[in-house]
């Protein structure tokens, strides 16, 4: 099974960096993501990494280490739209490829 | 075409009441999910299908039912809900299991009576 922990809530201020953390215990390892959720609205897809490393995409990058069953959400020049909940899921390598989320990180960006 | 699309977006039913959500995507996946979110919890898996055939089922109760008519198709039947049934119903696809991203619809609101 997995086990991720996020913390519960963070602040912000708008234009400055935010790092999200994410650390999992799991039986089996074939990648992590992040997903942003507004509320009420569906998740929709930020990153992906299956290799250790930093992975970049505009204002946003994804790290992970393997070894320390670690990853962190890092962004940048934040915006006030930017206030969401962000979600670490994990997936499975077993034959399903299940992929389990964790209870997410609402975060507030204020002026 | 790149979403997920879900009817309806607004369920009310009762405890005795049948009733089905619709999912459909026209992206050529061959993976499709079932999820459900309880207000400030994360999604849970439910069920996946995979090239239309059932290969994961979460230890879902009977009362839910999915059925899988073609590639681009998923429905869950519902009948005699309890209102801790009540949630957001997600459904979402992949290109396959293994892909990089899944694609989520925008998700039915259920309230069980």
């Amino acid at each position: 099974g997995q086990n991720i922990d996020q913390p519960t809530e963070m602040t912000a201020t708008e234009g400055a960096i935010v790092q999200i953390n994410c650390t999992y215990q799991t039986s089996g390892f074939n990648g992590l993501f992040w997903y942003q959720q507004h509320a009420g609205e569906a998740p929709t897809f930020l990153s992906y990494n299956v290799l250790d490393g930093l992975e970049e995409k505009g204002r946003f990058s994804s790290f992970l280490s393997r070894s320390k069953g670690y990853s962190y959400l890092l962004l940048k020049e934040l915006q006030m739209k930017d206030s969401a909940s962000y979600l670490c899921a994990v997936r499975d390598s077993g034959g399903y490829q299940k992929v389990t989320f964790g209870t997410g990180t609402k975060l507030q960006v204020i002026p | 075409d790149t979403e997920v699309t879900q009817t309806p977006k607004h369920l009310v039913m009762g405890m005795t009441n049948k009733k089905s959500l619709k999912c459909e995507q026209h992206m050529g996946h061959r993976a499709m999910y079932w999820y459900k979110q309880k207000a400030k919890k994360p999604p849970e898996l439910m069920f996946v299908y995979s090239y239309e055939k059932l290969s994961i089922n979460e230890s879902v109760p009977s009362r839910f039912s999915p059925e899988c008519p073609n590639s681009s198709l998923l429905n869950l039947h519902l009948h005699a809900l309890q209102p801790e049934d009540s949630a957001l119903y997600l459904c979402a696809s992949s290109q396959e299991t293994t892909a990089h991203e899944q694609f989520f619809g925008p998700g039915t609101r259920l309230t069980v009576l």
